[in-house]
């Protein structure tokens, strides 16, 4: 089946550091999201983007949607220590009308 | 809105039993995922549906799991038997369209931890 590859797999940062993540596939997408779960509770929408190239930001969060449709990264600016938890890219595949693909996930761990 | 509702939140029992989740989705949303969460994994589709009908069931990895929506406010999920490597926590997510509405995504319920000893 289509996959997403996400990276890194995991992150241990020092708060008030910046982080950075991705999303890459070998086929176009439609639409990119990206959640994060706290732990002990499901995924919780950040950000969705809709158009190639597009930037949207969220507070500390900016994700973009990668010009050829395959992959999207998304920043946080200044680390703190509730931005632990796991984050998830998700998107439709283009052409298509299905439901979303997940990728597997960055959990990322912030150090006071 | 008090978004998509799992329970119990934590289910420990042992090998061989019959472990029945729950959940109701978000009222008006017509699509239902059922996915399953492990460290070695990730996120896992189990299976989903449309409109109280199962769309695909692919993702179920044995006959010992079977999904059921008898109506749009209430699906399960059932193990039977169970054993050890099902524990996960497993979640619900329901949307409006197969990627909600204005293509915002799912709405995911708290999860079930599901422990099997």
């Amino acid at each position: 089946g289509q996959q997403l590859n996400q990276s890194p797999q995991s992150m241990f940062i020092q708060e008030g550091e910046d982080v950075s993540m991705n999303c890459t596939s070998s086929s176009i997408f439609n639409t990119w999201l990206w959640y994060k779960q706290d732990p002990g509770e499901g995924p919780v929408l950040l950000i969705a983007l809709y158009k190639a190239g597009e930037l949207t930001s969220n507070g500390r969060l900016t994700a973009q949607f990668g010009i050829t449709r395959k992959d999207s990264f998304l920043n946080i600016s200044a680390s703190i220590p509730s931005d632990v938890g796991i984050y998830f890219c998700a998107g439709q595949l283009g052409g298509s009308q299905g439901n979303l693909i997940f990728g597997k996930g960055t959990k990322l761990s912030v150090k006071p | 809105d008090a978004g998509v509702i799992q329970s119990p939140r934590h289910e420990v029992t042992e090998m061989g039993q019959e472990v029945t989740l729950r959940c109701k989705p978000i009222s008006g949303h017509d699509y239902l995922f059922w996915y399953r969460q492990t460290m070695m994994r990730g996120l896992e589709l189990l299976i989903y549906f449309n409109n109280n009908v199962p769309i695909d069931d692919s993702g179920m990895p044995e006959d010992r799991f079977s999904a059921k929506m008898p109506n749009a406010s209430f699906s399960t999920l059932k193990i039977q038997p169970s054993e050890p490597r099902d524990s996960a926590v497993y979640f619900c997510a329901s949307s409006f369209g197969p990627t909600g509405i204005l293509g915002y995504g799912y709405t995911f319920g708290s999860g079930t931890r599901l422990t099997v000893v």
